[in-house]
């Protein structure tokens, strides 16, 4: 069993699409997060949820919204999509704070 | 800001070499972690040492900590071409209030390891 499973693992869209990536994990833990990897493969966090309730939000564009509906489920939709949202998106959970983060396996998003 | 830096970027030897990757830090740290990242996948942990700790083993990886110079190494001995992979420090950031903190990670080190 996959322990933190996030689809769609590609989507390309137009500028201007709305879309949402969906994210569970099946390991118990409290705290779920998006990060985001560009090209150069350099990694930044979006946002961090615990236990369903926001704990950071970096300097994202309010087109993203992170959606808790349980504290195993994260998701994550963008409004407006432009072509710097081109990028690699992963979940990931933990259950100590961020002491050993699991991740998922990424959604490649491409903005055409 | 970019709190964890890698170096090399890049790194190519040979199977059955040992091979070195090192990361500098900027700011006062709980932990430090390197993760594992195979192409077209997700990171996977491989080891966290404490601020407290200087060394650590885990199988054929070996990490080290210097606090006073805030730098870690992570050292795969007898490498293998399944070890080829980016490798990424991380750090916890103190700047946030609560338990939660927030991981940083560096630019990475791509690890090619010719059979």
């Amino acid at each position: 069993d996959t322990a933190v499973s996030q689809t769609p693992k590609y989507l390309v869209t137009q500028m201007g699409n709305d879309k949402s990536i969906k994210c569970e994990q099946n390991l118990g833990h409290d705290t779920m997060y998006w990060y985001k990897q560009d090209s150069k493969k350099f990694l930044k966090i979006m946002f961090s949820y615990n236990n369903k309730e926001l704990i950071i939000n970096e300097t994202v564009p309010n087109r993203f919204s992170p959606k808790s509906p349980d504290k195993a489920h994260l998701n994550l939709h963008i409004n407006s999509l432009e072509l710097g949202d081109s990028a690699v998106y992963f979940c990931a959970s933990s259950q100590r704070g961020v002491e050993k983060l699991f991740f998922g396996s990424g959604t490649q998003l491409s903005v055409l | 800001s970019q709190q964890g830096e890698e170096d090399p970027q890049a790194l190519s030897i040979q199977e059955g070499e040992n091979a070195t990757m090192n990361c500098s830090y900027k700011t006062s740290i709980n932990n430090l972690q390197w993760y594992r990242q195979n192409s077209g996948r997700g990171l996977v942990h491989l080891i966290l040492i404490r601020s407290n700790e200087r060394e650590k083993h885990s199988g054929r990886l070996r990490v080290t900590l210097d606090t006073s110079k805030k730098s870690s190494s992570l050292l795969i001995t007898a490498s293998r071409a399944a070890d080829t992979a980016s490798y990424f420090c991380a750090t916890d950031a103190r700047n946030y209030g609560g338990s939660q903190g927030n991981l940083i990670f560096g630019k990475g080190t791509k690890l090619s390891v010719k059979p």
